[in-house]
């Protein structure tokens, strides 16, 4: 089956910093792949997809490219601010399968 | 997109005990999700639920200790029977955006603490 590996956190910044989150999944065929981000005592929210290579997805100030020759789709964002601080999760899902492979987590934490 | 809720939005409970959690969308959808996400864990898919038959469950979740209930296309229960302080977790309920769509919709979870 699917798996993903994000790096551990927590990553901390101050505000206005760039910020990459690393992601690599193991797939069979081609993924669809996501970033989720959970706000503290909220639910997940999707926050960007891509479902082939060279797609990118952006949302809110963040991209993330699908990479089919390394298998990565890491998150970016150009300058991040307080309010970006929460646990983002990167997420495949393959072979029709409705139901995504998530990665750990990966908390963030932007200071003032 | 839908909107989903849950109750309770936390909880305390004794050993021993079960709580039920409810989870209402406010569309019709065929499939439900339920996971557990325990403290800085990743989301663990416990059962898919469909309106009108037997909930689904992943290896290591069992019915007698996770009974859920979907009467129907907008609302299901998951129970915590018998509860022990490994079972205090975040309990989620999702499910897809739409047909042929693999992304989710969650709800803002259930946070459980046993004692």
């Amino acid at each position: 089956g699917d798996s993903v590996t994000q790096m551990e956190g927590p990553v901390t910044l101050s505000e206005e910093a760039f910020l990459t989150i690393n992601c690599t999944y193991t797939a069979t065929g081609y993924p669809s792949l996501f970033w989720y981000v959970q706000y503290p005592g909220e639910g997940l929210q999707l926050l960007l997809k891509a479902t082939k290579a060279d797609d990118k997805g952006s949302n809110k100030g963040f991209e993330a490219t699908y990479r089919k020759e390394t298998t990565s789709f890491h998150l970016e964002k150009g300058s991040v601010q307080v309010s970006d601080s929460a646990v983002y999760f990167c997420a495949s899902s393959s072979g029709g399968s409705y139901i995504p492979t998530f990665g750990r987590g990966t908390s963030l934490i932007v200071h003032p | 997109s839908a909107v989903i809720s849950q109750k309770p939005s936390r909880d305390i409970c004794q050993r021993g005990t079960s709580l039920t959690i409810q989870c209402q969308v406010d569309s019709q959808v065929t499939m439900m999700f339920w996971y557990r996400q325990q403290p800085g864990q990743s989301l663990t898919l416990i059962a898919t639920a469909n309106q009108g038959s037997e909930a689904t469950y992943e290896s290591g979740f069992v019915i007698d200790k996770f009974p859920i209930s979907r009467p129907n296309l907008t609302f299901s229960t998951l129970t915590v029977s018998n509860m022990s302080p490994e079972d205090s977790s975040i309990y989620l309920c999702s499910v897809n955006a739409g047909t042929g769509l693999n992304e989710q919709y969650f709800g803002p979870g259930t946070r459980l603490t046993v004692t």
